[in-house]
């Protein structure tokens, strides 16, 4: 059965420390990783990893993949308040029929106090 | 602001009812997937439209049904509706390969 695990569940920083974030996954025909930021209600999309060992970077944000062990990590530096949200990983994996399927961890809360 | 739009915003039905939940994606793109996330959770896909054809479907019954319209635009539609419907329901579109999703607002169905 196809599985994206995330981890921490839930984390409680201060500003300005750094915090890494997990994401585990078992499918077949894996095809890509992505990561969202959910704040209210709409994910808003942070990276598309597709190939192993190549960062990601985006500010402060940035995302690695490592398709051999299957997990993907978030990291944030010089966190702030603003970044307190959900953060989402989903992979896409092709299905036997060549159409695709989109399989979401159950997130990662984070809170950054001030 | 999000270039998908979702409606209606928010949505109260009886058990056994039909609803019909309405997205439209960002201008170019043609691909629009919907999913359910229930309290805590994560989404959970349902399906994909790629140029009004279904091409990818989640683990859900067929009472879970939609389509896409030549503008791109689409609905999910969820007839007999049960208590474990309620949830938000998110819509995504993308242009082509790119699976950047932008996500629309949300419905947030309540079955009583």
């Amino acid at each position: 059965e196809d599985k994206v695990v995330q981890s921490p569940l839930s984390l409680v920083v201060h500003e300005g420390d750094t915090v890494t974030l997990n994401c585990s996954y078992e499918v077949t025909n894996f095809r890509s990783l992505l990561w969202y930021k959910q704040e209210k209600k709409a994910p808003t999309f942070l990276f598309m990893l597709t190939s192993s060992g190549i960062e990601k970077k985006s500010g402060r944000l940035s995302s690695i993949l490592d398709k051999k062990e299957l997990f993907s990590i978030l990291n944030i530096t010089a966190t702030q308040t603003g970044d307190s949200a959900i953060y989402l990983c989903a992979v896409i994996r092709t299905t036997t029929s060549g159409t695709y399927k989109y399989i979401f961890g159950t997130g990662t809360r984070l809170k950054v106090l001030a | 602001e999000t270039g998908v739009t979702q409606s209606p915003t928010h949505l109260i039905k009886t058990r056994g009812q039909q609803v019909t939940l309405r997205c439209s994606s960002q201008s170019g793109h043609n691909t629009v997937s919907w999913y359910q996330q229930a309290l805590g959770q994560g989404p959970q896909f349902i399906f994909q439209y790629y140029r009004e054809e279904e091409n990818g479907r989640g683990n859900f019954p067929p009472r879970f049904s939609g389509l896409q319209f030549p503008n791109y635009s689409s609905e999910l539609n969820v007839n007999a509706l049960e208590l474990d419907d309620s949830a938000l329901y998110l819509c995504a579109s993308s242009l082509e390969d790119n699976y950047g999703y932008t996500f629309g607002s949300g419905t947030r169905l309540t079955v009583v």
